[in-house]
């Protein structure tokens, strides 16, 4: 149980476009969906927390008109990257939980190259 | 301020052999603690979460972990490594509804046959 899909697992795409990650829960409903971002070797950073049906709460440094996180249902989340350029290569993880104290489960995570 | 540290930033073992990785935490509020295994290129699987009662904690794949308030702990142990656990190894702590995890660097660890 518990299970987080992220897709796509893989993105290369030109500087300057925008680029749209999923973020689904498949067998329970997610009141609270998280994304963040991890640099080569390093630790998770956290980017925003998202309430279904809310506006996400960006953490501090993280601009939210660039990373643009919507969390329409339950069970999806999207992080969409706008006019991306390489300094926004990295890998971008999304977890969820659900209501409660219920620990995150994490998706496979986004390898994002732009070139 | 709030932190998680793990000391090692990588360890190497034998197949067979014992494991422990260490955890130290500075955090407020009583602590939520979890451990996290990644395998590359891969998100984040649970591997154990404590929350409160016994201090030993069993989580999957044969791993245990032991909260220490006196030292602000939560090791991280395995009583036989198998090839399959190489990965990295993240500790976290948070509040008690589970946002704002704070994760450790990572220990990555290596197991040789």
């Amino acid at each position: 149980g518990a299970v987080v899909s992220q897709h796509p697992s893989w993105v290369i795409c030109k500087s300057g476009t925008s680029v749209k990650i999923e973020c689904r829960s498949l067998d329970f409903q997610a009141t609270t969906m998280f994304w963040y971002r991890q640099f080569p070797k390093q630790s998770l950073m956290l980017m925003a927390t998202s309430n279904e049906g809310s506006k996400a709460t960006y953490e501090q440094g993280v601009e939210k008109d660039k990373f643009l996180i919507n969390h329409a249902s339950l069970t999806l989340s999207t992080l969409t990257v706008t006019s991306a350029h390489p300094e926004d290569s990295s890998f971008y993880i999304c977890s969820a939980r659900e209501a409660g104290n219920q620990p995150q489960h994490f998706g496979d995570g986004t390898r994002l190259s732009i070139l | 301020a709030q932190s998680v540290t793990q000391p090692d930033i990588h360890i190497t073992v034998s197949e067979g052999a014992s494991l422990e990785l260490r955890c130290n935490y500075s955090y407020g509020a009583t602590p939520y603690l979890f451990w996290y295994v990644q395998s590359p290129g891969q998100g984040l699987q649970l591997l154990l979460k404590y929350f409160s009662g016994d201090t030993l904690v069993q989580g999957i794949k044969g791993f245990e972990a032991e909260f220490k308030r006196s030292q602000s702990s939560f090791n991280l142990r395995k009583p036989s490594v198998h090839w399959s656990d190489a990965a990295e190894y993240f500790c976290a702590v948070g509040p008690y509804n589970t946002d704002k995890l704070i994760f450790g660097t990572g220990t990555r660890l290596q197991v040789f046959p």
